[in-house]
């Protein structure tokens, strides 16, 4: 099955930096790459994704990067601010019989430093 | 539309009881997700079921879990008998074709 890798674990960055948070995937044939938000003690809530025929997309501070050839993927947050202050969780979506669910990743804590 | 819905929010219960967690889905949507979140395993999926029928049970973690979907707007989750090493959140998600997955708010489950 799929297997969703995810670095790092923790991550702090002072407000106004941008962070960035990387995730590899092992099944080629994945097609759907979604990243999750979780605030705390909230529910994991999609802030944007990415589909495998596409490299990048980008939504305000939020961008998104996909490498089909190398299986991996990354988030990249600009302009941090204290409100970004999360869990956030990439996943991955497998193919063959499977395919209707994600595999996620375990998770990055970004603290954002005021 | 309200999102997915789950109940209780919030449980505590003794070691020994029957927790029945409930969920439903968002209209429309054909797949449901059983999910448990905890601080040392993340979030590990459960179960899954597709137009009503489970389609992967194969993370229930053992014979106290049991997952039922009788029509395609009600699921539940039960646990019998409970574990205080079943306290976690277990959170209920469902999906569009477009494979979108949203999250319920989850229930908070405690057994002392």
């Amino acid at each position: 099955g799929e297997n969703v890798e995810q670095h790092p674990s923790t991550l702090s960055v002072q407000e106004g930096d941008s962070a960035v948070i990387k995730c590899t995937y092992s099944d080629s044939a994945s097609n759907y790459f979604p990243w999750y938000k979780q605030e705390l003690g909230k529910r994991p809530q999609l802030i944007i994704d990415i589909r495998s025929n596409v490299g990048e997309k980008k939504d305000q501070r939020i961008a998104v990067t996909l490498n089909k050839t190398a299986k991996h993927f990354s988030l990249h947050i600009t302009e941090t601010q204290p409100e970004d202050s999360a869990v956030y969780f990439c996943a991955a979506k497998g193919s063959g019989a499977g395919s209707y669910q994600l595999t996620f990743g375990k998770g990055t804590k970004l603290s954002v430093i005021p | 539309d309200a999102g997915v819905i789950q109940s209780p929010r919030h449980e505590v219960t003794e070691m020994g009881q029957e927790v029945t967690l409930r969920c439903k889905p968002i209209s429309g949507h054909n797949s449901l997700f059983w999910y448990r979140q905890t601080m040392m395993r993340g979030l590990e999926l459960l179960i899954y079921f597709n137009n009503n029928v489970p389609i992967d049970d194969s993370g229930m973690p053992e014979d106290r879990f049991s997952a039922k979907m009788p029509n395609a707007s009600f699921s539940t989750l039960k646990i019998q008998p409970s574990e205080p090493r079943d306290s976690a959140v277990y959170f209920c998600a469902s999906n569009s074709l477009r494979n979108t997955i949203y999250f319920g708010e989850g229930s908070w489950l405690t057994v002392v």
